[in-house]
């Protein structure tokens, strides 16, 4: 079966890094993008990017470009979201989902997701 | 302000139809690509339709999507109280070269 599991939640200050994880488990985690989604309080969702662990090939959402960065490693079916200097506005529920019907690094969609991850920046 | 626009509610008594509409470019929407995901309260997002109208399995055919143009619809028939939850559709923006997202639409049963 496959499964996305995420890192706990994470409470920084403004200015600090954090790398949240998504360990997956019950497919070929190198065939298959996995993305990033993020979800502020009360709000709706966001698309951050996605990796395509076979090469390493990533697409940022513009909108986000700079901001993070995601990573993967095949060796432990993991992928990564990572800040070196947070702001408050970075709170939010984090998901990683897989992402399927891919072609030419465009997916249709995301058909299974982790439970999510919150961080929390605050002062 | 998402890319994609949905009403953010609808509701209606159980057993009858809800329909959520989705309206985006022909950047998005228009080139199909459409997905929508149902999400409870404090749990992660689950895919109930992908490729325009397509079930994976598992999701009752109580849930349907359709596209006209550059719009899309989720329709709910037979509602139960369990169907209470948010909405979101979701496509690929061929300009923005990124995933976008509706706003959401809360249900309310």
């Amino acid at each position: 079966d496959v499964d996305l599991v995420q890192s706990g939640p994470e409470v920084k200050k403004p200015g600090e890094s954090v790398t949240i994880s998504c360990e997956t488990s019950g497919y070929s985690f190198s065939r298959h993008w996995i993305g990033w989604v993020r979800q502020m309080p009360g709000k709706g969702l966001e698309w951050l990017g996605m990796i395509y662990p076979y090469d390493f090939d990533i697409r940022y959402n513009p909108s986000f470009q700079g901001q993070f960065i995601i990573s993967a490693d095949k060796s432990s079916s993991t992928a990564y979201l990572q800040w070196s200097s947070l702001r408050p506005s970075d709170t939010a529920i984090y998901f990683c989902a897989r992402h399927v019907y891919c072609y030419n690094g465009v997916c249709q969609t995301a058909d299974f997701w982790g439970p999510g991850t919150l961080v929390t920046v605050s002062p | 302000q998402s890319v994609l626009t949905q009403p953010p509610s609808v509701s209606a008594a159980p057993g009858q139809r809800v329909t959520i509409s989705c309206s985006g470019t022909t950047s998005n929407i228009g080139r199909g690509f459409i997905s929508w995901f149902q999400q409870f309260p404090g749990a992660a997002p689950t895919l109930l339709i992908y490729d325009t109208d397509k079930r994976p399995s598992g999701i009752p055919d109580r849930f349907s999507g359709s596209r006209s143009g550059t719009s899309a619809t989720l329709r709910i028939s037979g509602l139960q109280t369990g169907d209470e939850a948010d909405y979101f559709c979701a496509s690929w923006d061929t300009s923005l070269t990124s995933g976008v997202f509706g706003g959401g639409t809360k249900v309310t049963v």
